[in-house]
C-alpha cells in the first residue's frame, strides 16, 4: 500500500516568503507528526495531531510556524515570512494509533535564500 | 521525559554481531523503548519496540534488564547495508508521547 507522501520534495524560496508543506499520511492512521531535521542531527519534534486535533505544538520554534489537519487526514505545515535559519529537511510521520511505530515520509528539503 | 544517551558512533565488520546500548536512567513506569534506523537521505524506519526483558523480530533483538535503565539493540551478522544511524527513544505509548530522537548512533560496517 501507499506510504506517507510529502510534497513538494524540494522547495527553494526567498527570505520573507510563506511556504506550505504538505503531508499525506497512510490511510486510516490516527496520529500525524511533523519534524525538522538538520544535517547530522536526529529529527526534532515540531507538533503532532490525533485525528484533526493538534495535541502538542510545543516544538514549533515560533509563531511563524503553524500546522493544521482539518479533516484528520492530510496535514499542512506553514512557515510564514521564511528566514534562512528555517532551511532544513521537514519530515512527516504517521502512526496507526500513536502506539510508537511511526512511518516516515521522504521529507521536504526547504532552502531559504 | 526520559533522557537517552547512546554512543555517537560505532564501527563493525560484515558478519559480526553489533550491540548498541542506550542509557535511560530516569525511564518512567509507563515508558516503552523504541529503536529506529535511518539511512542517508531517508526518513527513520521503525526497528523494534519493547517494555522489558527481551524482544526479537526478523531484524533485531532488544534486551532490557530488569531495572530498565538501559537497553541494548542487537543486530546479528551485520552487512554493509546496515550502515546507518540508530536512534533510541523512550516514551509513554498512548499518552502524550513526544518522540525525542537525539543524535543517534552512527554505525559504519566495514567489508
Amino acid at each position: 500500500g501507499a506510504g506517507v507522501s510529502q510534497s513538494p520534495r524540494y522547495k527553494v524560496t526567498k527570505r520573507g516568503q510563506d511556504v506550505a508543506l504538505r503531508c499525506d499520511p497512510i490511510s486510516g492512521h490516527v496520529s500525524l507528526y511533523w519534524y525538522r531535521q538538520a544535517l547530522g542531527q536526529g529529527p526534532e519534534f515540531l507538533t503532532y495531531f490525533n485525528y484533526e486535533a493538534q495535541q502538542d505544538k510545543s516544538g514549533l520554534p515560533n509563531d511563524r510556524f503553524s500546522a493544521e489537519r482539518p479533516e484528520g487526514s492530510i496535514s499542512t505545515l506553514t512557515i510564514q515570512r521564511t528566514e534562512q535559519r528555517d532551511s532544513a529537511m521537514y519530515r512527516c510521520a504517521s502512526s496507526l494509533d500513536g502506539e510508537g511505530e511511526q512511518y516516515f515520509g521522504p521529507g521536504t528539503r526547504l532552502t531559504v535564500t | 521525559l526520559a533522557k537517552t544517551t547512546q554512543p555517537i558512533s560505532m564501527d563493525s565488520y560484515e558478519g559480526q554481531e553489533v550491540n548498541i546500548t542506550c542509557s535511560h536512567n530516569n525511564i518512567a513506569t509507563n515508558d516503552y523503548i523504541t529503536w529506529y534506523q535511518q539511512f542517508p537521505s531517508q526518513g527513520p524506519r521503525f526497528i523494534i519496540q519493547g517494555y522489558k526483558t527481551k524482544v526479537t523480530n526478523e531484524v533485531a533483538s532488544l534486551f532490557i534488564p530488569a531495572d530498565r535503565k538501559s537497553s541494548t539493540l542487537s543486530l546479528p551478522r551485520v552487512s554493509l547495508s546496515d550502515t546507518a544511524v540508530y536512534y533510541c527513544l523512550v516514551g509513554e505509548i498512548g499518552g502524550s508521547y513526544i518522540p525525542t530522537f537525539g543524535r543517534g548512533t552512527s554505525l559504519i560496517v566495514h567489508p
